[in-house]
């Protein structure tokens, strides 16, 4: 049964600072791995997927890697900013159509 | 394009009674999803429904039904509603390889 790790559940940092949020998972075999930002009080806001057969996706100022042998996919957040204070969930999928599993998330402040 | 759209935004119910709630895609997506987001258990799967007139059950099914009334709407029906199923429920939308799109979701608080 597939398993979605995040670690820290917190993280505090100053505004301007690089950033890398951690996603593990046990089952190494998923289809794709999706990262989304939650505000409070809000829905989730889809920010990147990466399918199983890629290594890394990004936009803007966010990079997401997967490495499926270590069952590991991070994102990094670079110049991070004031408004990028949210909760970051990270989600897999394990086959096309079919439910995502996810982590707890990480709930990130960036003070100015 | 709306998206996903959920409604209603808030309800209150009392132990017993029944609701429904609504999701919509305008999409053309052919798999749609309903989670629940509890504190400290995060988001976890109630029933999907990978294409029109198909559905199955998630990780936590019971207490509720489902119905997937065409290829835009899918629907979440609390029979007897009960304060455990006191929880943010969110809707979601995929073509079947493609990312998940979320609803804004529906408060619902049963006392």
């Amino acid at each position: 049964k597939q398993e979605v790790t995040q670690i820290p559940a917190a993280l505090s940092v100053p505004e301007g600072e690089n950033l890398v949020l951690n996603c593990s998972f046990t089952d190494s075999a998923i289809y794709n791995l999706q990262w989304f930002r939650q505000d409070p009080g809000k829905g989730l806001t889809s920010l990147l997927l990466i399918q199983s057969s890629q290594r890394e996706q990004t936009s803007g100022r966010l990079n997401a890697s997967l490495d499926k042998s270590s069952g590991r996919s991070t994102l990094y957040i670079a110049a991070s900013q004031p408004g990028d204070s949210a909760t970051y969930l990270c989600a897999a999928q394990n086959q096309a159509g079919t439910a995502l599993i996810f982590g707890k998330g990480t709930t990130l402040s960036v003070s100015s | 394009n709306a998206g996903v759209t959920q409604t209603p935004k808030f309800q209150v119910l009392k132990t017993g009674q029944s609701m429904t709630l609504q999701c919509a895609q305008d999409m053309n997506h052919n798999s749609m999803y309903w989670y629940r987001q509890d504190p400290g258990m995060g988001l976890r799967l109630i029933y999907y429904s990978a294409s029109e007139g198909t559905t199955d059950k998630g990780e936590v099914p019971n207490g509720y039904n489902v119905s997937r009334l065409n290829k835009r709407e899918f629907s979440l029906r609390l029979e007897s509603a009960a304060p455990s199923q006191t929880s943010v429920y969110f809707c979601a939308s995929s073509k079947n390889v493609d990312e998940q799109y979320f609803g804004p979701g529906t408060r619902l608080t049963v006392t």
